[in-house]
């Protein structure tokens, strides 16, 4: 079974920026989130799908960040424009079914993003 | 607010030593706790769940434990291997009121295994 994809890899921008991270989740995999994370923190949830609607999003910046689902299956999230604290790994991952208390999520490798 | 504290921040062993790892939390009401283990360049994954009615899960040479009571949980591990090297992050899950299960992140361990 392939895994959660994630890309690009590494990116490398300036201030005020834009940025699109895109991700592919597990197939068959209802439930979609993206999280930030800091260098030296646990992950951060920002937004949290299900199918291609929002379930979650109040931890989402929503005056420079956006995210969508259009489809149900990938998912692109966006940084318009990017600030220097910005810069963290942002990781997708997935789901089977509804975010139940014992839903094990997958994740992908990240996309490491650093803004100078 | 709910928080989830990890020590230590960091951890040095040797080969083949045992460790244990700390979770505290302050989350309530609680719907599980879990595990997850993080390599440098990789995205976090689940080694261990508990739930609250659950005080001792292994996976391996992991064994996570889970006071409720006192709201602690410990994740040993056993004749550590060079591979366990990695970050070791807590997740709290507790009972919504309403909408979906959102996870808390504790800020991890630092496990560094030396030959």
């Amino acid at each position: 079974e392939a895994g959660v994809a994630q890309s690009p890899r590494y990116k490398i921008i300036e201030k005020r920026q834009s940025v699109a991270f895109w991700c592919n989740p597990i197939s068959g995999h209802a439930t979609l989130y993206w999280y930030q994370q800091i260098l030296g923190q646990g992950p951060k949830l920002l937004i949290q799908f299900q199918n291609n609607g929002v379930v979650d999003d109040s931890q989402l910046p929503k005056d420079r960040f956006s995210a969508e689902r259009l489809k149900g299956v990938d998912s692109t999230l966006k940084i318009q424009p990017a600030k220097l604290e910005d810069s963290a790994v942002y990781l997708c991952a997935s789901s089977e079914r509804l975010a139940g208390a014992l839903e094990t999520q997958y994740f992908g490798p990240g996309t490491r993003l650093l803004v100078l | 607010k709910n928080q989830v504290e990890q020590s230590p921040q960091s951890l040095i062993i040797l080969e083949g030593k045992n460790c244990t790892l700390q979770c505290n939390y302050t989350v309530s009401p609680f719907s599980n706790l879990r595990w997850y283990k993080q390599d440098t360049g990789r995205g976090p994954v689940s080694l261990t769940i508990m739930t609250f009615s659950e005080n001792t899960k292994s996976n391996g040479r992991y064994t996570a434990t889970l006071d409720a009571d006192t709201k602690q949980s410990s994740l040993h591990i056993t004749a550590s291997q060079l591979s366990d090297s990695a970050s070791y992050i807590c997740v709290v899950t507790g009972v919504p009121s309403g909408g979906s299960y959102i996870p808390t992140f504790g800020r991890g361990t630092s496990l560094i295994v030396h030959p």
